[in-house]
């Protein structure tokens, strides 16, 4: 069974430009997260969907970030436009519904904000 | 406060040693708990779950204080494998939502 994937590994920006991540989760499941680490800080929950819909999105930090799942498949985190601050690597888990206990995470994109 | 609060290390340990790391969380109503191994570089990996009663999986004992809000995880025999850094995570509902971390705790085990 394939994970969940990351598209990119990395990315380089520079402030003021869009960036858009992607997280394809395992086959089937419902549950999709979007976590980030900031350097030196601990992992921190951005948002969470079931399906299609936003379950919680209490973690957004501001409206410069924006997260579909369109068809409740793969999801995108959008970050526009783009601040020093955004640097950190963006993560990415699913889960199944009826099995909601462990959260399998993604690679993880690298984003840096120059 | 933070959610959940962790020795940053790191542990530098012999093969063979025992080490132990310890953790605390803020919320009293938090209701599953987990230790998520991290290697460099790396995403995430669950570890194991942490359950009232004490539980072990091989060379790894994790064990939850409800009362002192206090979860531990105990390496015996420790492996040159065993080198991560090691994810204390809580969540506040039983089954579904959102995690907290706490920075890791880094372990090296040298030969």
């Amino acid at each position: 069974e394939a994970g969940v994937t990351q598209f990119p590994s990395h990315s380089v920006i520079e402030k003021g430009q869009t960036v858009t991540l992607r997280c394809d989760p395992i086959s089937g499941h419902d549950n999709l997260y979007w976590y980030r680490r900031v350097m030196g800080k601990e992992i921190k929950f951005l948002l969470h969907f079931v399906k299609e819909s936003k379950q919680d999105e209490s973690g957004m930090p501001n409206n410069r970030f924006l997260a579909e799942r369109t068809g409740g498949t793969y999801s995108t985190l959008k970050v526009q436009p783009a601040e020093l601050e955004d640097s950190g690597v963006y993560f990415c888990a699913s889960s199944r519904l009826d099995q909601g206990e462990t959260q399998y995470f993604g690679p993880g994109t690298r984003l840096l904000v120059l | 406060r933070k959610e959940v609060e962790q020795d940053p290390g790191p542990f530098n340990v012999p093969e063979g040693a025992t080490v132990a790391f310890n953790c605390t969380y803020s919320n009293s109503a938090s209701q599953s708990f987990f230790w998520y191994r991290q290697d460099c570089r790396k995403e995430p990996k669950l570890l194991m779950s942490v359950y009232s009663s004490g539980n072990e999986d091989g060379r790894f004992t994790a064990q939850l204080n409800r009362a002192s809000q206090y979860i531990s995880l105990l390496i015996r025999d420790s492996k040159l494998s065993d080198s991560a850094t090691y994810l204390c995570v809580v969540r506040r509902g039983s089954t579904l939502g959102r995690l907290y971390f706490g920075r890791g705790t880094q372990l090296t085990v040298w030969p």
